[in-house]
């Protein structure tokens, strides 16, 4: 199975600055993940990262408040800028292991964020 | 529209006690359907995998059933734990997007 790490775990933030999170994978993957999960809610896409070209933002997230780097197949960065106090989530990265079944989706242990 | 509901929301039961989750989904075309086990301040963690073929799977004490024509599925836990005690979500693939959508969840607590 993909081992993800993820960086950091949790931290606490002020209203208006930025925090990257940091994703890492021990296989090269194709395409990368980026959740957000708020608190006692499910998960939500917010874009796929694929290695050498922009990351796909879904409906509701802009690169802007979301920017994604995807310098190589095993690494991934997420950046929540201006943060106010609604970006309080845990973000999750996930990618895909297309050699096993069905292309099983593994998560990383989440950043958990507070912003005040 | 494509979306996964999950039921009960919450759940209580005893330690040794046996339970079963649903999910319903109206997602199509469909591809597979996950169940996915989140402890608290973890990442989901996979239990079970099933393409549209397939009606039923086992992992250890945990066994999801699949009706791709009703468009419903289960988690049954047999014989429950304390470490049971965690999130249980279903993640439905759509084969036209291969996107993945998420349940809400259902919250279970066993209780010594």
């Amino acid at each position: 199975s993909a081992v993800i790490s993820q960086k950091p775990s949790r931290d606490i933030c002020q209203r208006g600055t930025s925090l990257t999170i940091q994703c890492q994978v021990d296989s090269q993957v194709t395409m990368m993940f980026w959740y957000r999960q708020q608190p006692g809610q499910s998960l939500t896409l917010i874009a796929t990262a694929n290695q050498g070209s922009e990351a796909t933002y879904e409906s509701g997230f802009v690169i802007d408040k979301f920017p994604i780097s995807r310098p190589n197949l095993t690494f991934s960065t997420l950046t929540v800028s201006n943060m106010s106090p609604e970006d309080s989530s845990i973000y999750l990265c996930s990618v895909e292991d297309p050699r096993r079944d069905a292309g099983e989706l593994f998560f990383g242990e989440g950043s958990r964020l507070t912003v005040l | 529209k494509n979306q996964v509901e999950q039921s009960p929301q919450s759940l209580i039961i005893l330690e040794g006690k046996n339970c079963t989750l649903q999910c319903n989904y109206t997602v199509s075309p469909f591809s597979n359907l996950r169940w996915y086990k989140q402890d608290t301040g973890r990442g989901p963690v996979s239990l079970t995998i099933m393409t549209f073929s397939e009606n039923t799977k086992s992992n250890g004490r945990y066994t999801a059933t699949l009706d791709a024509d009703t468009k419903q599925s289960s988690l049954h836990i047999t014989a429950s734990q304390l470490s049971d005690s965690a999130s249980y979500i279903c993640v439905v693939s759509h084969s036209g997007t291969y996107k993945y959508i998420f349940g809400t969840g259902t919250r279970l607590k066993v209780l010594a």
